[in-house]
């Protein structure tokens, strides 16, 4: 069982340049998100999607697109990479009822130069 | 709007040494709690939950108990070991229509030695 996988694992990109960061999920899940972790600001939600065809914003989206086309899938698109934008970035999805566990994925460490 | 404040780390104990990580959160109606644990290169995996006040969490001699009162969900183990060096994260979720999504707190890292 995969659970949620995250690719690519390490990317540097320079300013400007734009790239997506692919998630998957074999669960199932409803709901998907992206969260991207700063040293002492624990994680912060991006963008969330509780369905196909369905997306929304979270905490920090400028900068960020998504889109769900399925049920398994849920890329993070960066625009116009920017230095503020490197983070680590995790894909997390879960079931949509009270008291859900989220399984995350192992990350995407990003750096922008 | 929803909020979780963690006790600031890092933390350094020796095995066996008591653990506690305070929590505390502000949320409208009532929320579920989560601690979460993350281990080194990896992603983040749930420890424990709790869905309503006065629950307790528990799992790997782990605990937590929702207090409603004091808006708290305090981490706790007896006796550590050096295993469970972690970063160690607070969240809850505000249910309604949001029940995946969470709001963290600002992570503990953890360190224990032998």
């Amino acid at each position: 069982n995969a659970g949620v996988t995250q690719t690519p694992k390490f990317q540097v990109l320079k300013t400007g340049q734009s790239m997506t960061l692919q998630c998957a999920q074999d669960m199932n899940h409803e709901y998907m998100s992206w969260y991207r972790q700063d040293p002492g600001m624990g994680l912060r939600l991006i963008h969330y999607s509780v369905g196909a065809g369905i997306t929304d914003q979270g905490e920090v989206p400028n900068g960020y697109n998504v889109s769900r086309s399925t049920t398994e899938d849920f890329p993070l698109r960066l625009l116009s990479a920017a230095p503020s934008q490197t983070s680590v970035y995790f894909c997390a999805s879960s079931y949509s009822y009270e008291g859900t566990e989220a399984f995350f994925g192992q990350g995407t460490r990003l750096t922008v130069v | 709007g929803n909020s979780v404040t963690q006790m600031e780390g890092p933390v350094t104990l020796s095995e066996e040494a008591f653990l506690t990580i305070n929590c505390t959160y502000t949320a409208t109606g009532y929320p579920s709690l989560f601690w979460y644990v993350q281990y080194p290169g990896e992603g983040l995996q749930l420890l424990l939950k709790a869905t309503k006040a006065d629950d307790k969490g528990s799992n790997k001699g782990f605990e937590a108990t929702y207090r409603k009162e004091t808006t708290s969900f305090h981490l706790e183990k007896g006796s550590v070991q050096v295993s469970d060096s972690a970063v160690y994260f607070c969240a809850l979720s505000a249910g309604g229509t949001s029940y995946g999504k969470l709001t963290f707190g600002q992570g503990t890292i953890l360190t224990v030695h032998p």
